[in-house]
């Protein structure tokens, strides 16, 4: 079955760096586009970055102003996510989720558990 | 950006209620949405997918509906497992963006 886990998560101070994986199994990764969508403690969820099955449609959240970059790699059925410049902000959940088309134009259908990222002096 | 408002914020509800939950699209999405619940602890779930379209999975107690720029989502006879909250989310244009959530408690 689908299966997705994130890792990558910790503490780590402002204007740090940190960069997050999540591991796919149990599809065909390369035939699905993929998100990031992160949810401050206590609150709702907030749509992060989505990169195409090619990595040729990447799109990101206004907010993320050039700091985050999302990326894949195929072979080795793993989505990534460098977040640069942390801010306290930053601090939240993150999840990888499975879009059900390749472009990512479509909705999620699959989540992983998360990982907790604390950005905090 | 497309904002999403749901409403209420938070319902309170018992077993066996019907409980239905809006979302509002800032500008016409089609039939571009998607309903997740989240518990506690847990990552998002989907359940509802173009606006109407049932998961695999999902009881048929959940069922959603609208168009354009109304959307709800309808819990036939709430049960036990159901106590969450419910994102909407739209899928018409990037950035996504989600609804601001619903709390469904006792």
């Amino acid at each position: 079955q689908v299966h997705l886990v994130e890792s990558g998560g910790g503490v780590v101070q402002p204007g740090k760096s940190l960069r997050l994986s999540c591991a796919a199994s149990g599809f065909t990764f390369s035939n699905h586009a993929m998100h990031w969508v992160r949810q401050a403690p206590g609150k709702g969820l907030e749509w992060v970055a989505v990169i195409s099955y090619d990595e040729d449609n990447i799109y990101y959240a206004d907010s993320l102003k050039g700091r985050f970059t999302i990326s894949r790699d195929n072979s080795k059925n793993t989505l990534f996510l460098q977040m640069d410049s942390l801010r306290v902000e930053d601090t939240a959940v993150y999840y990888c989720a499975r879009d059900v088309n390749d472009l990512g134009d479509s909705h999620f259908d699959y989540w992983g558990q998360g990982t907790l990222v604390t950005v905090s002096s | 950006d497309i904002q999403m408002t749901q409403s209420p914020s938070s319902v309170s509800a018992s077993v066996g209620d019907r409980v239905t939950i809006t979302c509002r699209a800032s500008q016409g999405i089609s039939t571009w949405l998607a309903w997740y619940q989240q518990k506690p602890g847990k990552a998002p779930k989907l359940l509802i997918y173009a606006a109407s379209n049932l998961q695999s999975g999902v009881p048929s107690r959940f069922s959603g509906g609208g168009s354009g720029t109304d959307f709800t989502l309808t819990i036939s006879s709430l049960q036990p497992e159901d106590f969450a909250t419910y994102y909407c989310q739209q899928a018409n244009s990037f950035p996504r963006t989600f609804g601001q959530g619903t709390k469904v408690e006792i």
